[in-house]
């Protein structure tokens, strides 16, 4: 079985703060992608890698970051939190394999609330 | 570049009642179509996939999805849903050779009366 990880459940940061969000998986899967999700707009994706050190934005990335130093984990870096980045963050990968696209696996998300 | 909507912000249903969540996608070519499932608390967990083939797709959990290339659908049915269900459901589309640019509905939220 495909297990994806977050580090959090719950999260509640101050503004202004550096916020870190980690995912591990443990299927070797090529591809992590960080989503946010939000009431009535679905999943958004925020960015994505496909190989180590690697990155691509997505639709909505500015005010993130992104690293991924090991093939496994994937961080997601909100520089200086503001209180529109309250929201639940999901973290996927899937494998790149022709011709594709594989589905996504997802983690159990972190919500987080700036304050 | 594809997208989808899923035209039903909330439904409910009666427990032992049949089910139809709508999900429609707008995509030049042949389209890879998925339904996911998010309990509350819980990330998205794949019910079923179509990739091409027969056009009556079987899931997990007892759903299946019909995918119907003149009406640009990919409804997901289930013909008696049990309270276990709630949840909120997300239809997804995603193109040929393309593993990375997966695009998601906003969401159906299903309540199960007793």
């Amino acid at each position: 079985d495909v297990k994806v990880t977050q580090s959090s459940r719950y999260l509640v940061k101050r503004t202004g703060e550096k916020v870190f969000l980690e995912c591990v998986q443990d299927m070797d899967h090529e591809n992590m992608f960080w989503y946010r999700q939000d009431p009535g707009l679905g999943l958004r994706l925020i960015y994505f890698s496909y190989d180590v050190k690697m990155k691509e934005k997505g639709d909505i990335p500015e005010g993130y970051s992104v690293s991924r130093e090991k093939k496994e984990r994937f961080s997601l870096i909100l520089e200086s939190a503001s209180t529109n980045q309250t929201s639940m963050y999901l973290c996927a990968s899937n494998l790149i394999r022709s011709p594709g696209p594989y589905e996504q696996y997802f983690g159990p998300g972190t919500r987080l609330t700036v304050t | 570049a594809q997208s989808v909507t899923q035209p039903d912000i909330h439904i409910t249903v009666s427990e032992g009642a049949s089910l139809e969540l709508r999900c429609n996608y707008s995509y030049g070519a042949t389209p890879y179509l998925f339904w996911y499932v998010q309990s509350p608390g819980q990330g998205l967990q794949l019910l079923l996939k179509y990739f091409s083939g027969d056009t009556l797709v079987q899931g997990i959990k007892g759903f299946e999805a019909e995918f119907k290339r003149s009406q640009s659908s990919f409804n997901l049915r289930k013909p008696s849903v049990h309270w276990s269900d709630a949840a909120e459901y997300f239809c997804a589309v995603g193109v040929l050779y393309n593993n990375n640019d997966m695009r998601f509905g906003a969401g159906t939220r299903l309540t199960v009366k007793p």
